[in-house]
């Protein structure tokens, strides 16, 4: 079964200032690959996806992930945060040709100081 | 927006009771799932369905039990709660194949 790794649990910073988060995963075959965010007392939701194509993944609110196959990695990021993006960042990752379940990491919480 | 509820969203209950978590889901999605998330800890998939009459174990082991006997509604249902059970469940659905989970806002157990 697939397993999703994400670092640095607890991420703190200013407004204005660029956010990475790390997302690898332990699966060879083809996959899709997903952030989701959970806003405080907000539903999980979907903040960007790859199924294939461009491996560079733009989503809502200015985020963007790129899918570097040969590293397994799907790493999120943003060029300038907002307060309002103190958040909850979790990784999913669903092999496309087994147990088609999503598995998930631990996933980031993000405080953004205004 | 995605439309799933989960209800209640808060349940404090004592040793012993029986408990379902409701949840449903007005999309048509074939596939709902249930999971289990402790604060600081992935999401871990404790059930799941693909329709109708059709329910799974998931890769955490549970105690509690699920029925689908309509596409729209997914209770998950534990004879009798233990202090273990103290978690957050969340309910999902999706289309299948190349999904997007879609989830709900999830409910809060505690058990005294």
């Amino acid at each position: 079964a697939q397993s999703v790794s994400q670092h640095n649990h607890h991420v703190i910073l200013s407004e204005a200032a660029s956010l990475e988060l790390g997302c690898n995963y332990s699966y060879g075959g083809t996959v899709n690959l997903f952030w989701y965010v959970q806003y405080p007392g907000q539903h999980l939701q979907l903040l960007l996806k790859y199924f294939s194509g461009d491996p560079l993944v733009k989503g809502i609110k200015g985020f963007e992930a790129e899918f570097i196959k040969s590293k397994f990695s799907f790493n999120l990021r943003k060029p300038s945060v907002q307060w309002s993006d103190t958040a909850e960042y979790f990784c999913a990752v669903n092999a496309l040709y087994g147990n088609n379940r999503l598995a998930f990491g631990k996933g980031n919480q993000v405080v953004v100081i205004p | 927006e995605a439309d799933i509820y989960q209800t209640p969203r808060y349940l404090v209950i004592g040793t012993g009771k029986k408990i379902t978590l409701e949840c449903s889901q007005t999309m048509g999605h074939d596939k709902m799932y249930w999971y289990q998330q402790d604060p600081g800890m992935e999401l871990h998939l404790i059930h799941y369905s693909y329709g109708v009459n059709s329910t799974e174990k998931g890769d955490l082991s549970s105690e509690s039990t699920v029925s689908r006997i309509r596409t729209e509604h997914f209770p998950l249902t534990l004879e009798s709660a233990r202090p273990s059970h103290t978690s957050q469940y969340l309910c999902a659905s999706g289309t299948g194949g190349q999904e997007t989970q879609y989830f709900g806002p999830g409910t809060r157990l505690l058990v005294l």
